[in-house]
């Protein structure tokens, strides 16, 4: 089986600071996303990336940046940290296959807490 | 736009209720479904999924749901619940005209009383 590591699994930045979170997968699957899930709300996304080196935007995307420079690993930085910004952010990847679509594994997700 | 609704925000039952927890989507065409588990904490995890063939699809720790196009609808279901159960549960969606993008629900907070 495969896991995937999101880190850190706590983020604790300040306004307008620039906070970078990763994803690392082992599952050697080729489409990863990120998810944000705020309290009470479903998961929105934000970028996805199909292969290595690309990416696509979610209906989340403004206020982030995405880089998906190797296979296994997908980043995420949030562009500048907004004061009382509380939610979690959401790694995931799915295996190939078009009726694996609705099929995600997701990592344990990072808290992020802005001052 | 597709959307994915679900229409209860809390359901509490007893251990050993059955329990049915509701999701609509709307969208037209073709659609992949999901349902997803998240524990306290946690991340998602997979519970079935849906895409063609028989309507209702078996998931893991006796879970099941039901695709009914004419209803647009989703709906997980489970015979006797445990109390390990209690989580939220999120439905999910995606066209197959929108790639790999998939959609969620708010969720169904689901706490199960011994």
């Amino acid at each position: 089986g495969g896991i995937i590591t999101q880190t850190p699994k706590f983020l604790i930045g300040q306004e307008g600071q620039k906070l970078t979170l990763k994803c690392q997968q082992n599952f050697n699957h080729d489409t990863m996303y990120w998810y944000r899930q705020d309290s009470g709300k479903g998961l929105r996304l934000i970028y996805y990336s199909i292969t290595e080196n690309d990416l696509q935007k979610g209906d989340l995307s403004e206020g982030y940046d995405a880089s998906r420079e190797k296979k296994s690993s997908f980043s995420l930085t949030v562009t500048s940290a907004q004061k009382n910004e509380m939610a979690v952010f959401l790694c995931a990847s799915r295996p190939p296959g078009h009726t694996n679509t609705g099929q995600l594994y997701f990592g344990e997700g990072s808290k992020l807490t802005v001052l | 736009t597709q959307t994915v609704s679900q229409s209860d925000a809390h359901v509490t039952v007893f251990e050993g209720d059955s329990v049915e927890l509701r999701c609509n989507y709307s969208y037209g065409g073709s659609i992949y479904l999901s349902w997803y588990i998240q524990h306290h904490g946690r991340g998602l995890q997979f519970l079935l999924k849906y895409y063609s063939g028989n309507p209702v699809v078996q998931g893991v720790n006796g879970f099941e749901a039901e695709f009914s196009k004419s209803d647009s609808s989703f709906h997980l279901r489970k015979a006797s619940v445990h109390w390990s159960d209690s989580a939220v549960y999120f439905c999910a969606a995606a066209a197959t005209s929108s790639g790999q993008k998939l959609v969620f629900g708010q969720g169904t907070i689901l706490k199960v009383y011994l």
